[in-house]
Formats: structure tokens, sequence, C-alpha cells
């Protein structure tokens, strides 16, 4: 139980363009969400906690217009990366908390999304 | 083998060995702790965790201890497997329930057959 999927697993795209990375909780409803960055040989950084049916809460130098965050379910979440540009090329990763694990505390992490942006 | 997290980030073992990886975080309001495994390519993988009313918690071959004193964490695998291969995080939590995690530095652990 307490899988988080994410798609897509990878994706290139040309500089300038938008990208839809989704999150979803797959046997279990996730009140809250939240994104991650991952530069290579660095550690996770969190971007983002976004609960269902409210506004995202950006951790401080994160660009709320860049990083746009939907959580309008209980089981799917979705980053949008707004005209990326190759700094932007990183590996997202999301997590989950919500009706299962312990007592509100573990966060299920999905597999991550590769993102190149040429 | 042991390593300090902050100033050597790579650890490496042979086979049948027990490692120990070091953490010191931050606040010292942090209630809970994780340890996460990491393989690349993929996302981090729950191995222990423990709270702050402890100091010591087992697992299957993992062992975290917690020192709160000096704020240091650490994480102790025994007879350690080329499958623990890994870059291996702590994380601390601060605020009951709330869940938002500070990630540290990370320790790229190499186990030699």
């Amino acid at each position: 139980g307490a899988v988080v999927s994410q798609h897509p697993s990878w994706v290139i795209c040309k500089s300038g363009t938008s990208v839809k990375i989704e999150c979803r909780s797959l046997d279990f409803q996730a009140t809250t969400m939240f994104w991650y960055r991952q530069f290579p040989k660095q550690s996770l950084m969190l971007m983002a906690t976004s609960n269902e049916g409210s506004k995202a809460t950006y951790e401080q130098g994160v660009e709320k217009d860049k990083f746009l965050i939907n959580h309008a379910s209980l089981t799917l979440s979705t980053l949008t990366v707004t005209s990326a540009h190759p700094e932007d090329s990183s590996f997202y990763i999301c997590s989950a908390t919500g009706t299962s694990g312990r007592s509100g505390y573990e966060q299920f992490f999905g597999p991550g999304t590769r993102l190149t942006v040429l | 083998g042991e390593s300090v997290g902050l100033h050597l980030p790579t650890l490496s073992v042979q086979e049948g060995d027990n490692s120990i990886i070091n953490c010191a975080y931050s606040n010292s309001a942090s209630d809970y702790f994780i340890w996460y495994k990491q393989e690349s390519g993929k996302g981090p993988q729950f191995i222990i965790d423990i709270r702050s009313n402890m100091d010591k918690r087992q697992g299957q071959r993992v062992t975290v201890l917690l020192n709160k004193t000096v704020k240091h964490l650490s994480l102790q695998i025994a007879a350690t497997q080329p499958g623990d291969s890994a870059v291996y995080f702590c994380a601390e939590n601060i605020g009951v329930g709330y869940g938002k995690l500070t990630f540290g530095q990370g320790t790229i652990l190499t186990v030699h057959p």
C-alpha cells in the first residue's frame, strides 16, 4: 500500500515551452503533497507544499508563477514548469501524506521525473 | 567504517562490514527524524524513523541513534550488502502532524563485494 506514481518519468523539452508533471497517490487519499527538486549529487530541496483544494505554499526563493502547482483532488497534484529554461533541468520528486502511514508523519515518495530542457 | 555527513559525503565499505552514516541536523525543535535510501534515478525509500523522545531504534539490519544534545543522528547498517549501495539522507520534521521535511546533505555508500 501507499504507492505514489509520477508521470512522465522523464521528459525532454525545448527552452520556452511548458511541462506538466503529474503526481498520483494510487491507494490512499493524499491530503498533502510536497514537491521537491534535486540537482545531480545534491539533496532534495522542498519547493512547495500543496493541500487539496487550496493554494500551494511555496518555499522561499521558489517562483510561484514559474512552478504552478494544482492539487485539485485527493489523489492528484500537478506541477507545471512554465517557460522552461535549461537551468530548470532537474529531477523533480513528489511525495504525499494522508490517510496512510504513521499518524500523518510519513511521506510516501514518487519515483521522480527527470526534466531536461534543451 | 564511519562517515561524517558534512565533511565526508562518500563511504566505501566491504561487503559484510558494518556501516555507520552520520548526520547533523539543524533545528533543535525537530521532533521526528527519518532515514531514506535513494538509488540512482529513483525516489527516496523509507528506511527507519525515530521520534525525539527516543534515542535508539532498531529495525532489520539497521539502527538509528539520536543524540539531541549535539543534534546528531546516525544510521548503522549491519552486515552491509552490495544492494545497500545508494545515497542515504537524513531528514528532520518540525511540527507535529505537519509533515514538512528538511533533508540533510546525503552520504554516498558504496559496498564492494
